[in-house]
């Protein structure tokens, strides 16, 4: 159950888009299309982004999408807001039918 | 309206014992999958555990054998016992279920634990 991988930390001016990545291995990621994604700002808890690689829920913004190559999960963010400012987590089912969660990507908006 | 609420956290001595609640409304707790996340001070997310719909349980392996996972559907509630407690177990702990996809997508806001002598 090793956790997957993201960058500690990332960042972009208001209006750039950013990337942040999600690397798994065969037995989470690669294998099934239940990645999703959470944004955590201060103090709250977790908000899903988007879920099954690729879905928005309802009320996100459409300036989020999610993408999956191989065992690489992927959130990008488009035209960069101040309130976008916040900690990222990404999530994968595993073989073993538990969980696993990323490390977290603190995003900055500069 | 879906809604989780999560109850008993509070200071513990290592060694010692908890058992959190997660009381669900809006929905029937057996209808879906419920898991439990943990979050230590300063740190990430960190799977701890889940109860799908069919009843089956598991564990992250930092919690294996020592926590366990149940429900009540009386009252509409799932529990985490947490025996053996350590300070590396002190976090802020979440309960969640989906509300779309497979994913988390209904969130409590959370119930802190802190082991500490």
């Amino acid at each position: 159950q090793s956790a997957l991988t993201q960058p500690a930390s990332v960042s972009g001016s208001p209006g750039q888009s950013i990337t942040i990545s999600c690397t798994g291995t065969r037995g989470d990621v690669a294998s099934y299309n239940y990645v999703s994604w959470y944004q955590q700002h201060p103090g709250r808890a977790p908000k899903l982004m988007i879920y099954d690689v690729s879905h928005r829920p309802s009320g996100v913004s459409n300036r989020f999408s999610g993408s999956k190559s191989g065992n690489t999960a992927s959130l990008t963010i488009s035209g960069l807001q101040a309130e976008d400012e916040a900690d990222y987590y990404c999530t994968s089912y595993t073989s073993g039918n538990t969980w696993v969660f990323g490390g977290g990507t603190k995003l900055t908006v500069l | 309206e879906m809604q989780l609420v999560e109850s008993g956290g509070g200071v513990i001595q290592p060694g010692g014992s908890l058992r959190l609640s997660c009381e669900a409304s809006g929905f029937i707790v057996t209808t879906n999958y419920i898991t439990w996340v943990r979050q230590g001070p300063g740190k990430g997310l960190e799977w701890v555990s889940i109860i799908y719909a069919g009843g089956s349980t598991y564990y992250a392996d930092s919690v294996k054998g020592r926590f366990t996972i149940s429900r009540d559907k009386s009252k509409n509630t799932v529990f985490l016992q947490m025996n053996s407690l350590r300070a590396e177990d002190t976090a802020m702990y979440y309960c969640a279920t989906p509300n779309i996809g497979f994913s988390f997508g209904l969130w409590g806001q959370g119930t802190l634990v802190t082991v500490s002598s």
